[in-house]
């Protein structure tokens, strides 16, 4: 099956800089790659996907990378605020299956 | 847009108890239902998942199960809790029509003492 592996599990940054969070897959057939920030007491929120036929999506602040040779994604959150401050998940999904394998999770703090 | 509804909120239960936890799931039909859970300051566990009436999936032997008695109805069981199965249980769906994108509902956070 699928697995995910997700660094750094935790990351510390000021107030405007960047922040990236990398995530690395297994099954090369994976088409599918949600992430999700999830607040202290909340539920997960899906706030970026790519799927695999791109290599590139951006949503104002956030972004999504794929290089789907060297199996990776990763997110990228300009001019980073406090109020970012939340545990992300990626995840992965293979054609056909409608389950997501997700990530461990990074806990994102950045200070004012 | 689909709204996710799941009951209680919070759950205090003895060990040995039974429980039940609810979700239903509004603004979309037939969809894919899931039922995650996470520990304290952890990953999401996947716990089961359903395609249809009646059709449950098990991604992780233990002593919950769940069963969808309706299309947009998903229940997850026990009968007798363990201390081991407290945590934040999420229930998810996901639209067949937009594949893939699964969306939480508000969980339960449950404590078994």
């Amino acid at each position: 099956g699928e697995n995910v592996e997700q660094h750094p599990s935790t990351l510390s940054v000021q107030e405007g800089d960047s922040a990236v969070i990398k995530c690395t897959y297994s099954d090369s057939a994976s088409n599918y790659f949600p992430w999700y920030k999830q607040e202290l007491g909340k539920r997960p929120q899906l706030i970026i996907d790519i799927r695999s036929n791109v290599g590139e999506k951006k949503d104002q602040r956030i972004a999504v990378t794929l290089n789907k040779t060297a199996k990776h994604f990763s997110l990228h959150i300009t001019e980073t605020q406090p109020e970012d401050s939340a545990v992300y998940f990626c995840a992965a999904s293979l054609p056909g299956y409608s389950t997501l394998t997700f990530g461990k999770g990074t806990m994102l703090l950045v200070s004012p | 847009s689909q709204t996710i509804h799941q009951w209680p909120a919070t759950l205090v239960q003895p060990v040995g108890s039974p429980l039940s936890l609810e979700c239903t799931v509004e603004g979309t039909s037939n969809p894919n239902l899931y039922w995650y859970r996470q520990a304290a300051g952890r990953g999401l566990q996947l716990l089961f998942y359903s395609v249809g009436i009646g059709q449950i999936s098990s991604e992780v032997p233990q002593n919950l199960s769940a069963s969808r008695p309706q299309d947009r109805q998903f229940i997850l069981s026990s009968k007798k809790l363990l201390l081991s199965d407290s945590g934040f249980y999420l229930c998810a769906s996901d639209d067949r029509g937009k594949y893939n994108e699964q969306f939480f509902g508000p969980g339960t956070r449950l404590t078994v003492l």
